[in-house]
């Protein structure tokens, strides 16, 4: 099955960029997922890139995939202290609708 | 409705008792999915339903899990026997179609399930 990693914890001053990253083992992934939860909010899928990509840029998110080291990266350019909260990386295993996340990136913003 | 619902919010209870868990997807989503989130932890497939069936229930730890749709809209996940391992939060999220190409997945706040 899908195995997804993620470090746990990332810190940065408001107005910086984040990056934060993952790594997963299924290479017959062909969606990859970002999504954000916020203290005593849901999850809400933030962007999500093909397989057949190795960059997709949306606002201030940029998406880059590296498909041959199986590492995903979610850069967050001029990061506000809105942005503080949890980011999980994930990809389907077994079919699209079996999604397996990583453990999740706590996002600090430090004003 | 406006969003995914879920009910309770908190759910209490002691080891050894029955539980019923209750979602309500977005109206006119066919696809609804549990996950169970533990402390620290992302998200763990459970079951993923397509109308009224389960078409794929591989997440499922053991039997006394169980999940129902029988009208392809409201879910129920049902736990047997609690035990204090099944503490956790659980999630619902539906989707207009079957997977990322139908639409994505909206997620319900969840149930914070506390079994003592």
């Amino acid at each position: 099955g899908e195995d997804v990693e993620q470090s746990l914890f990332l810190s940065v001053r408001e107005g910086d960029s984040s990056v934060i990253n993952c790594t997963y083992t299924d290479s017959s992934s062909t969606y990859l997922y970002w999504y954000k939860q916020e203290p005593g909010a849901g999850l809400q899928l933030l962007t999500y890139i093909f397989s057949n990509m190795d960059m997709k840029q949306d606002q201030r998110l940029t998406v880059l995939l590296n498909k041959k080291d199986k590492h995903l990266s979610l850069r967050i350019a001029d990061t506000q202290t809105g942005d503080s909260a949890i980011y999980f990386c994930a990809a389907p295993s077994g079919g699209y609708q079996k999604v397996t996340f990583g453990t999740g990136t706590k996002l600090q913003v430090i004003p | 409705g406006a969003g995914v619902s879920q009910t309770p919010s908190n759910k209490v209870t002691e080891k050894g008792k029955y539980v019923e868990l209750r979602c309500d997807p977005i109206s006119g989503h066919t696809a609804l999915y549990w996950y169970r989130q533990s402390l620290g932890q992302g998200p763990e497939f459970l079951i993923y339903f397509q109308g009224t069936g389960a078409a794929d229930d591989s997440g499922l730890p053991n039997d006394r899990f169980f999940a129902v749709r029988p009208e392809g809209s409201v879910s129920t996940l049902k736990i047997q026997r609690t035990e204090r391992g099944d503490s956790a939060v659980y999630l619902c999220a539906s989707s207009l179609l079957a997977g990322l190409a139908g639409g994505e997945q909206f997620f319900g706040p969840g149930t914070r399930l506390t079994v003592l």
